[in-house]
């Protein structure tokens, strides 16, 4: 399809363990964007690429989260040593870029669960 | 800092009833007003941009419009398919969208 793609839809794993989320923008989007939407929270912005770079990655909650852009396109984020309140919906979202003030349109998330 | 509050936190309609939910913001140079609807399990999806106070926008059932310091959403003769939770965010002087935690839907038949 023309939309975000994001990969697994679903992870549940161990406290303390690694994870790796997948985001694929729509073709041609050059912004992108990670949010993170807690049970009855809104959603929270996490990092920004523009390209491969991340001028603002001001939402990363802790040095256990990083994330990457390669080729302009395909995005990850980790979560190291998971903790139960990372528990969360993760959603990427990807913009032209052309113009900052265009809408974001966004994939449908990864739902990590954390034993 | 930008802020975004959202009411009420939940709605309930009959089938036809109009009503309107509210989106209060504060931001430091407003850059445009996103209203998003989002179905269960599903991602926000983008409904409209308001970028400037007195600008509306239509879509079917839906009209949104915006002030100095506020946006509605005004639905028309809902229908069922209308329920969802619809999504109210602000983007001011950084790339970001700062989220209200939404307006819960529910349209009765």
């Amino acid at each position: 399809g023309a939309g975000v793609s994001q990969s697994p839809s679903n992870k549940v794993t161990e406290k303390g363990k690694d994870v790796e989320l997948r985001c694929d923008p729509i073709s041609g989007h050059t912004a992108l964007y990670w949010y993170r939407q807690s049970l009855g929270q809104g959603l929270e912005f996490l990092i920004y690429f523009q390209g491969n770079s991340a001028p603002d990655k001001s939402g990363l909650p802790s040095d256990r989260f990083s994330a990457e852009r390669t080729g302009g396109s395909v995005s990850t984020l980790t979560i190291q040593r998971t903790q139960q309140e990372d528990s969360a919906v993760y959603l990427c979202a990807s913009s032209p870029g052309m113009l900052s003030n265009q809408p974001q349109h966004f994939g449908d998330g990864t739902r990590l669960s954390i034993l | 800092e930008d802020q975004v509050t959202q009411s009420p936190e939940a709605l309930r309609l009959q089938e036809g009833e109009s009503s309107s939910l509210n989106c209060s913001y504060t931001v430091s140079g407003l850059r445009g007003l996103f209203w998003y609807r989002q179905d269960p399990g599903k991602g926000p999806e983008f409904l409209f941009t308001l970028y400037s106070a007195g600008e509306e926008k239509e879509k079917e059932r839906l009209k949104a419009t915006l002030t100095k310091k506020e946006s509605f959403l005004h639905i028309t003769a809902p229908k069922p398919e209308d329920s969802a939770t619809y999504l109210c965010a602000v983007q001011g002087g950084s790339e970001k969208l700062v989220f209200g935690k939404g307006t819960k839907l529910t349209v009765n038949p």
